[in-house]
């Protein structure tokens, strides 16, 4: 079955730092590139970053460049967002999510909800 | 940025009944279109990709068109479980940066 799994979500204070995982299985994860997405609360989807299959490109929404890093192990199967300096404002549910061959994004993980707040 | 801008922002339909979803960019973004159906407490699902191809095991009654700046989602005869938020999504030439709708609401009338 193919499937994507994050964790790492939680409550953090204004400032500090979380980084997320998503645990990939069922399908070839070097072949893909792979996106984070969120959702704040009542919200709708907002793409935060993508990342090419061997981590060569990443690219990133305005919002999030320069305090947020997307990194892969594909050793490991796994999809990671580093969050640093973070704010009220990116307080939100967090998806992971593959890249399908046709532009669009084809499985998504359950998401992991991050909090900031003090 | 290209900015994509959904209507209406709400619909109000029966089931049976044909749903028409309109999802307008700011400029053209090609055939790099996609929509997702997303249920209370779930993660989005991908229903079509480059503006008219169903997903893999959706079913027929979802249909995409469009090309350059206006696409259209259609349900051609609602079925209970149709009733959700539905989004559009475009991903630029390059670099591939993505952007989102910000979503009908499919509610039973």
């Amino acid at each position: 079955e193919v499937q994507l799994v994050e964790s790492g979500g939680g409550l953090v204070q204004p400032g500090g730092s979380l980084r997320l995982s998503c645990a990939a299985s069922g399908f070839t994860f070097s072949s893909y590139w792979m996106s984070w997405v969120r959702q704040a609360p009542g919200k709708g989807l907002e793409w935060v970053a993508n990342i090419k299959q061997d981590g060569s490109e990443k690219y990133y929404v305005d919002s999030v460049k320069g305090r947020f890093t997307i990194s892969r192990d594909n050793a490991k199967n796994s999809l990671y967002l580093q969050m640093n300096s973070l704010r009220a404002e990116d307080t939100a549910v967090y998806y992971c999510a593959r890249l399908g061959t046709g532009h669009g994004m084809d499985v998504w993980g359950q998401g992991t909800t991050v909090t900031v707040s003090s | 940025e290209i900015v994509l801008t959904q209507s209406p922002a709400t619909l109000s339909l029966s089931p049976g009944e044909r749903a028409t979803l309109s999802c307008r960019a700011s400029q053209s973004v090609s055939s790099y279109l996609a929509w997702y159906q997303q249920k209370p407490g779930q993660a989005p699902r991908l229903l079509i990709y480059d503006a008219s191809n169903r997903a893999t095991g959706i079913p027929a009654r979802f249909s995409g068109s469009g090309s350059g700046t206006d696409f259209t989602l259609t349900i051609s005869s609602l079925e209970p479980e149709d009733f959700a938020v539905y989004y559009c999504q475009q991903r630029s030439n390059w670099p591939p940066l993505y952007t989102f709708g910000q979503g009908t609401k499919l509610e039973i009338k």
